[in-house]
């Protein structure tokens, strides 16, 4: 079965700061990757996917992330955050018919 | 378009009690999943199913029963409540070709006293 690892499960940045969080997965076949995020009492929605193309991966609200196949992670970054980015951060892959995800990220960002 | 719809929302339960969870899809989703998230563990899968009639085992299944009649529904039991099982349960489903992503519904906040 895959696997999920998150690291720096607390983020603690300023307004206009750059964000990366890191995920790294575990998995033989082939993969898709997901970033969903939580904002605080809501339900997970979509941040971006990668299943095949481009590494690069632009989602919404100015996040991105780029999946490195030799490293097997799929880092998540911001340019510049806003205080709306206070939210928890998951990394997910799809793999044999489930959906693996990391521990996730608590991001705050301080106006 | 509803997407995927969850209720109760809220529920307190005695310990022993039974209850299901139900979980409904308007989008013609193969896939469906439930998922239980506790504090600094995620998500955690605990029973998928891949269409109608066919259901198997996730993470975390122990006390939990799943059925799938129909390609909307996919309700999960707790057969006998447990403090243990206390959690921020989610329903979420997607296309066969999971590169869509899945769509999760907006949660079952379960309380066991």
């Amino acid at each position: 079965a895959q696997s999920v690892s998150q690291h720096n499960h607390h983020v603690i940045l300023s307004e206009a700061a750059s964000l990366e969080l890191g995920c790294n997965y575990s998995y033989g076949g082939t993969v898709n990757l997901f970033w969903y995020v939580q904002y605080p009492g809501q339900h997970l929605q979509l941040l971006l996917k990668y299943f095949s193309g481009d590494p690069l991966v632009k989602g919404i609200k100015g996040f991105e992330a780029e999946f490195i196949k030799s490293k097997f992670s799929f880092n998540l970054r911001k340019p510049s955050v806003q205080w709306s980015d206070t939210a928890e951060y998951f990394c997910a892959v799809n793999g044999n018919n489930r959906l693996a995800f990391g521990k996730g990220n608590q991001v705050v960002v301080i106006p | 378009n509803a997407g995927v719809t969850q209720t109760p929302k809220f529920q307190v339960l005695k310990t022993g009690q039974s209850m299901t969870l139900q979980c409904a899809q308007d989008m013609n989703h193969e896939y469906m999943s439930w998922y239980r998230q506790d504090p600094g563990m995620g998500l955690r899968l605990i029973h998928y199913s891949v269409g109608a009639g066919i259901t198997d085992q996730g993470e975390v299944p122990n006390g939990y029963n799943v059925s799938r009649s129909t390609t909307e529904d996919f309700p999960l039991r707790l057969l006998s409540a447990a403090p243990s099982q206390t959690s921020v349960y989610f329903c979420a489903s997607s296309y066969r070709d999971q590169g869509y992503g899945y769509t999760f519904g907006s949660g079952t906040r379960l309380t066991v006293v």
